[in-house]
Order: structure tokens, then C-alpha cells, then sequence
């Protein structure tokens, strides 16, 4: 079956550090990758999104590039921002099977410090 | 916003207890998808509607039931209450695009004491 690994977290970093969080996954045919952010007491919501082989999403300075090769989708930006913190949730959709229902990782916790 | 409403915002009831909630999709989605979100569990995917059928299933514990109404908005029911259902339970909505991007609820937060 379909299933999404996450870098454990928590993740802390300072304000203008590098982030990256790494995320792989299997699937059978071709799914679309997805990131969503979790702020504090907030519902889940989009961050960027992949649909097929070597495109890349990005959003609010946010990155991940859908990687067929190596099953993989890891988020990066160049400057986090305290206002980054979040619990972030890699996912996987795959239109051709349990009927768009997505797959999510355990979520990784990233807390930026000032 | 997500265009998607849950209510109620928070439910604190007693261990043995039924609770109904309830969701609201997106104008125009078809799909309504389930979640519970504990701080041991993660995010668990419970079960999912589609145009007022059921369409796949997660882990979903006997004691929880859902349906999906003619209107499209949805309840997740929660009977026999345990202390370890307390629980985020969420609401996602999806359209008909190929790519499935979900959409969520703010959340009802329930506390079963």
C-alpha cells in the first residue's frame, strides 16, 4: 500500500537558518506529493503541491521538487523565519487508487528561534 | 480560510457519552474526508464520502460511524466515549481535480473526562 516517511522531528532552528525536511514514500502508479502546514490551534492547510515527475512546488519561499528516481519530495527554504514554526505534513494522493483518499506522514515540528 | 467549517468548535463531555459532529465542505466538493489528530497518533485518517457514499475507510473504531447527507455536509457520530478518543477531529474537503489537494476544517477539539 501507499505510505509516506518523515524526518522525525522536532526540528529547532535560528531565524535565517537553512531548513530542510526530508520526505519519501511508496505508491503504486503515480501519485501527487504534497506538503501542508499545521500553524498553532489551526486546521491543515496547503503549502505547495507536485503532480508528476520533476516538477517543483513552492510557496512563501518554500520548496520541494517531486523526485521519481529516489521516491522522494523533501521541503527546503533558504531563511526560515520565526513565523515558520509549524508542524509540517508530507502526503501522497494517488488518483488511480482508493479513490483520491491521501496518505500522510507523522508530521514534523519545526520550532524557529529568534 | 479553507471555505470548510466544523462545529462545534469544542465538545467536553463524559466517558460513555454520544457526540455528533459536524461538517461542512467546501462549495461544490463531492469529497469529505475524516481525521483524527492525537499527540501520541499523529494524524489518522478515519474514513471518507463521496457524493453521500462511503468511498474508503481508515482506522475507524466500531464506536464511530459517519454519513454523508444529501446537501454533502457530513457527521462524524462517537458513541460509547472512552478517555482516549479525546481528541482534534478534522474535516477535509476535496473537488474533482485529478490531484486531490484537501481541504480542512478548523477542527473540533473533543475532551472525554
Amino acid at each position: 500500500g501507499n505510505s509516506v516517511t518523515q524526518m522525525e522531528g522536532p526540528v529547532t532552528l535560528s531565524e535565517e537558518a537553512f531548513l530542510t525536511i526530508n520526505c519519501t514514500y511508496t505508491a503504486t502508479g503515480y501519485p501527487s506529493l504534497f506538503w501542508y502546514v499545521q500553524y498553532p490551534g489551526e486546521g491543515l492547510q496547503l503549502l505547495l503541491k507536485a503532480t508528476k515527475a520533476d516538477d517543483k512546488g513552492s510557496n512563501k519561499g518554500f520548496e520541494a521538487t517531486y523526485r521519481k528516481e529516489t521516491t522522494s519530495f523533501h521541503l527546503e527554504k533558504g531563511s526560515v523565519q520565526v513565523s515558520d514554526s509549524a508542524v509540517y505534513f508530507c502526503a501522497l494522493s494517488d488518483p488511480n487508487t482508493n479513490a483520491g483518499k491521501s496518505t500522510f506522514g507523522d508530521g514534523t515540528t519545526l520550532t524557529v528561534k529568534p | 480560510d479553507s471555505g470548510v467549517t466544523q462545529t462545534p468548535k469544542h465538545l467536553i463531555t463524559a466517558t460513555g457519552q454520544r457526540v455528533t459532529l459536524r461538517c461542512s465542505p467546501r462549495s461544490g466538493d463531492l469529497s469529505v474526508y475524516w481525521y483524527q489528530q492525537s499527540l501520541d497518533q499523529g494524524l489518522q485518517f478515519l474514513i471518507q464520502y463521496y457524493n453521500g457514499e462511503e468511498r474508503a475507510k481508515g482506522n475507524i473504531l466500531e464506536r464511530f460511524s459517519a454519513q454523508q447527507f444529501p446537501d454533502l455536509h457530513s457527521e462524524l457520530n462517537l458513541s460509547s466515549l472512552e478517555l482516549g478518543d479525546s481528541a482534534l477531529y478534522f474535516c477535509a474537503s476535496s473537488g474533482t481535480e485529478s490531484y486531490n489537494e484537501q481541504f480542512f476544517g478548523p477542527g473540533t477539539r473533543l475532551t472525554v473526562l
